[in-house]
């Protein structure tokens, strides 16, 4: 099993311009989260899904898209970057509902000038 | 009053020591509980689940207060390899969709 896996690793984008965050899982897994951690603000989440075709907002979710045509991958849409959305955005995956341990994948940083 | 709030540190303690941090939630209604460990410029591991019993794993106890709606972790007989930060995790909701982390607390040993 590989877990949860994202692309790219880091990357740097000009102010205005748009980009795809890859994260795949292969746990079969229904719940699926992005987050994003700035320094002294912990992880904040962007988007979530329930499963294949749900998907719903959380606390930051203003200038980002998301979509989830399949259980393995959930991608995290950039329209239009900000130098604000300059962070480290973590994708996490979930088994079920209550008490399930989630886990993350490596991360992205991303730098938007 | 933030949802989850933890005292960010740092805790610089000698190798051997034992420490231990504090999470407070704001939300009676929280449903589960857990302590992340995260390493610097890694994503969050988790380090144990919190139940209503309490629950130790080696030099590791979790313990949940409902009444002043706290949880806490000790760490006894701390080893290097302890460094990191410490996440805590709460669940305010009755479904698990929006878990909310604590900014973490920062956690060094020395030698």
């Amino acid at each position: 099993n590989a877990g949860v896996t994202q692309t790219p690793k880091f990357q740097v984008l000009k102010t205005g311009q748009s980009m795809t965050l890859q994260c795949a899982q292969d746990m079969n897994h229904e719940y699926m989260s992005w987050y994003r951690q700035d320094p002294g603000m912990g992880l904040r989440l962007i988007h979530y899904s329930v499963g294949a075709g749900i998907t719903d907002q959380g606390e930051v979710p203003n200038g980002y898209n998301v979509s989830r045509s399949t259980t393995e991958d959930f991608p995290l849409r950039l329209l239009s970057a900000a130098p604000s959305q300059t962070s480290v955005y973590f994708c996490a995956s979930r088994g079920g509902d209550l008490g399930y341990e989630q886990y993350f994948g490596p991360g992205t940083r991303l730098t938007v000038t | 009053r933030k949802e989850v709030e933890q005292d960010p540190g740092p805790f610089n303690v000698p190798e051997g020591a034992t420490v231990a941090f504090n999470c407070t939630y704001s939300n009676s209604a929280s449903q589960s509980f857990f302590w992340y460990r995260q390493d610097c410029r890694k994503e969050p591991k988790l380090l144990m689940s919190v139940y209503s019993s309490g629950n130790e794993d080696g030099r590791f106890t979790a313990q949940l207060n409902r009444a002043s709606q706290y949880i806490s972790l000790l760490i006894r007989d701390s080893k290097l390899s302890d460094s990191a930060t410490y996440l805590c995790v709460v669940n305010p909701y009755s479904s698990a969709s929006k878990i909310i982390f604590g900014s973490g607390t920062r956690l060094s040993i020395r030698p």
